[in-house]
């Protein structure tokens, strides 16, 4: 079965400059959520996203931000890059209606130097 | 949404049950019991979810008190790869799209 598509899977960035993370849901998913697990920490809430319109946002510093594109994929995208945003950054995806269940990609590992 | 209290850690032995316990003391009554676990570094994963009846599927049991102040997810048998961190999760409603809040979840260590 298809999976949640993230890329890329590693990045290093140094200070100041800008990351994009992609994400693509599973087909037929209209909903993508974005989390940011620090080393040692868990997950914590960024932002989600439902038919393309923002539905939630939690600690996501004003540095970084997100669309919904007309194909459901998602974008995450960090500026003036900081140390502390070196963290795993996973996408998951669920269908309206069966939200009890997120989909969770492989995450991309930021590394800021 | 209400807090759940997890223990840090736990160990079990590789084919013996695991139940993971957890308190949701101040839940509420349109809120769910989520579970989710995270394999070291890999995306969480769901595991099942219940709002007072005991719920079963292919990956493990779920128990809610009748008081539902507390539950315990079973693993029935569990194996090496069971090996995770499992969050316990309260949420609202199932079929709407809110997030969910990690707490520190209970390290599981199976051993042979």
């Amino acid at each position: 079965a298809a999976g949640v598509i993230q890329s890329p899977r590693h990045l290093i960035k140094e200070k100041r400059e800008t990351a994009t993370l992609k994400c693509y849901p599973i087909p037929r998913h209209d909903t993508v959520y974005w989390y940011q697990q620090g080393p040692g920490q868990d997950p914590q809430f960024l932002i989600s996203f439902y038919e393309k319109m923002q539905s939630d946002k939690g600690s996501i510093p004003d540095r970084f931000s997100a669309q919904q594109f007309s194909d459901y994929h998602s974008e995450l995208n960090m500026s003036s890059l900081e140390l502390g945003d070196s963290a795993l950054y996973f996408c998951a995806s669920s269908l309206f209606g069966q939200g009890y269940e997120q989909y969770f990609g492989p995450g991309t590992r930021l590394t800021v130097t | 949404d209400a807090k759940t209290t997890q223990p840090t850690s736990m160990d079990c032995a590789e084919g013996r049950a695991a139940n993971l316990p957890c308190n949701h003391s101040t839940i509420s009554g349109n809120e769910y019991v989520y579970w989710y676990r995270q394999i070291h570094s890999q995306g969480p994963q769901y595991i099942i979810h219940g709002l007072k009846n005991n719920e079963t599927n292919e990956m493990a049991s779920l128990i809610i008190t009748e008081d539902r102040k507390s539950s315990t997810l079973i693993l029935p048998h569990a194996t090496l790869r069971d090996t995770a961190v499992y969050y316990c999760i309260v949420r609202a409603r199932p079929d709407n799209t809110d997030k969910l809040i990690f707490g520190t979840g209970t390290r599981l260590q199976v051993f042979p």
